[in-house]
């Protein structure tokens, strides 16, 4: 039983540009979370999405913009990219009520 | 504003001690406080949660202790292992939300 998967496992981006990653959750779980980890420090939730709408949104600016498919799989998309925003993308799934499962994220770098 | 302080930022502990790590939090709506640990390159991995009901979970060698008064819940690791050197991370989130995560905890078990 495949956990959380997240591609691509590396990425390096210039200032400006726009950027996609994507998850596949965990089989089972509907509900997929989307966090920043900057380095040394805790994750940082996002957005959430349950049912392809988004229900719940962190503070982050709306530059930061997601999708979630049929298939429960989910996108996060980042426009005109900051050196700020280099960091570790993790997506975690559950089920409602159920704990959030992690993915190993992207390491995204801004150049 | 951080919601969930944790501390110490770095603990060193010996074969077979027990590690203590320590949370408080601010926002009294919040229902479910789980413990996470990182290794290098992987995501979080969800060790022991706890819910406000109880003072007290034991899964092993890991107890959460829950001080609901004071607003605080702490991580016990009995019998600290070499394996057991990671980032530990303690969460908190209200209801269907996102979890707000706590800056971390470097353990290392020294030989």
């Amino acid at each position: 039983d495949a956990g959380v998967t997240q591609s691509p496992t590396h990425l390096i981006k210039t200032r400006g540009q726009q950027v996609t990653l994507r998850c596949s959750p965990k089989s089972g779980h509907d509900t997929v979370s989307w966090y920043q980890q900057a380095l040394g420090q805790g994750p940082q939730f996002i957005f959430q999405y349950y049912e392809e709408e988004e229900r719940q949104r962190g503070n982050f600016p709306d530059r930061f913009s997601g999708h979630q498919f049929p298939n429960y799989s989910s996108e996060l998309n980042v426009n005109a990219l900051l050196l700020g925003d280099s960091a570790l993308y993790l997506c975690a799934s559950s089920r409602p009520g159920q704990p959030q499962h992690f993915g190993d994220g992207t390491r995204l770098s801004i150049l | 504003q951080q919601q969930v302080k944790q501390s110490p930022q770095s603990l060193i502990v010996q074969k077979g001690g027990i590690s203590i790590i320590n949370c408080a939090y601010e926002n009294t709506a919040f229902d479910y406080f789980p413990w996470y640990q990182q290794f290098p390159g992987k995501g979080p991995a969800l060790l022991i949660a706890i819910r406000p009901d109880v003072s007290e979970k034991k899964e092993g060698r890991f107890t959460i202790s829950f001080n609901k008064s004071a607003k605080q819940f702490s991580l016990h690791i009995m019998d600290s292992q070499p394996g057991d050197s990671a980032t530990y991370f303690c969460a908190a989130k209200e209801g269907a939300d996102g979890l707000t995560f706590g800056k971390g905890t470097h353990l290392i078990i020294q030989p």
